[in-house]
């Protein structure tokens, strides 16, 4: 079955700083990728999608790489906040029993110390 | 411009009893997903509805789960029975589109349920 893995449960870094979180997948490639943020007591909320035959994609200070080779997406904060500081999770899509599920990894904890 | 509403935010029920989940989609939504989180768990998949059909249930435990979303009115994630092993975080989430032809179609979550069971 699909594995997915964030790299690590929690990440600190220095306000100012750019924040890396590595999602690595194990088998078959998705159909497309996405990250979402999930704050204390939320639901999680979608930031960036990209496709299994685009390499890169930009959202403001966000930037997302998809390596169908490595299995991995990465995903990138630049001039990181406090605001930033939440859980972000990567979600794979792939065909189900008649539509497209979402798999999620565990998430990735990030504070950014001011 | 209200969001996806879920309710009750927080659910306290004893083994054995019903838990009733109820979920209001983002306005002109008609395809609503639930998801469970368990402690230390990421989210996994349940089921995905459209108005008056289950669409896919493959991520449905066989027995004790069910889901309706009617024509009118919340969609409804029911547990009968429950066990000490059903308390996590449902979260519900609705799209405009059919997954199937888009698949890309961003979800929107609301808030969870948090089901404790004594």
């Amino acid at each position: 079955s699909q594995k997915i893995e964030q790299n690590s449960e929690a990440l600190n870094i220095q306000e100012g700083k750019t924040a890396t979180l590595t999602c690595n997948y194990t088998n078959y490639s998705p159909a497309y990728l996405q990250w979402y943020r999930q704050d204390p007591g939320r639901g999680p909320v979608f930031l960036l999608l990209i496709r299994e035959n685009e390499k890169e994609k930009r959202k403001e200070r966000l930037k997302v790489t998809f390596d169908t080779t490595l299995k991995q997406s990465l995903f990138h904060i630049t001039a990181s906040q406090p605001a930033d500081s939440a859980t972000y999770l990567c979600a794979l899509a792939y065909s189900g029993a008649g539509s497209y599920q979402l798999t999620f990894g565990k998430g990735t904890k990030l504070s950014v110390i001011p | 411009n209200a969001g996806v509403m879920q309710n009750p935010r927080h659910l306290v029920r004893r083994r054995g009893q019903e838990a009733r989940l109820r979920c209001s989609p983002v306005k002109g939504h008609s395809h609503v997903y639930w998801y469970r989180q368990l402690p230390e768990e990421g989210l996994k998949f349940m089921v995905y509805l459209q108005k008056e059909n289950i669409i896919d249930e493959s991520g449905m435990p066989k027995e004790r789960f069910s889901a309706e979303f009617p024509k009118e009115g919340p969609s409804i994630l029911r547990i009968q029975q429950v066990v000490r092993g059903d308390s996590a975080a449902y979260f519900c989430a609705s799209s405009q589109h059919h997954r199937q032809t888009s698949p890309q179609e961003t979800q929107y979550f609301g808030p969870g349920t948090r089901l404790l069971v004594l």
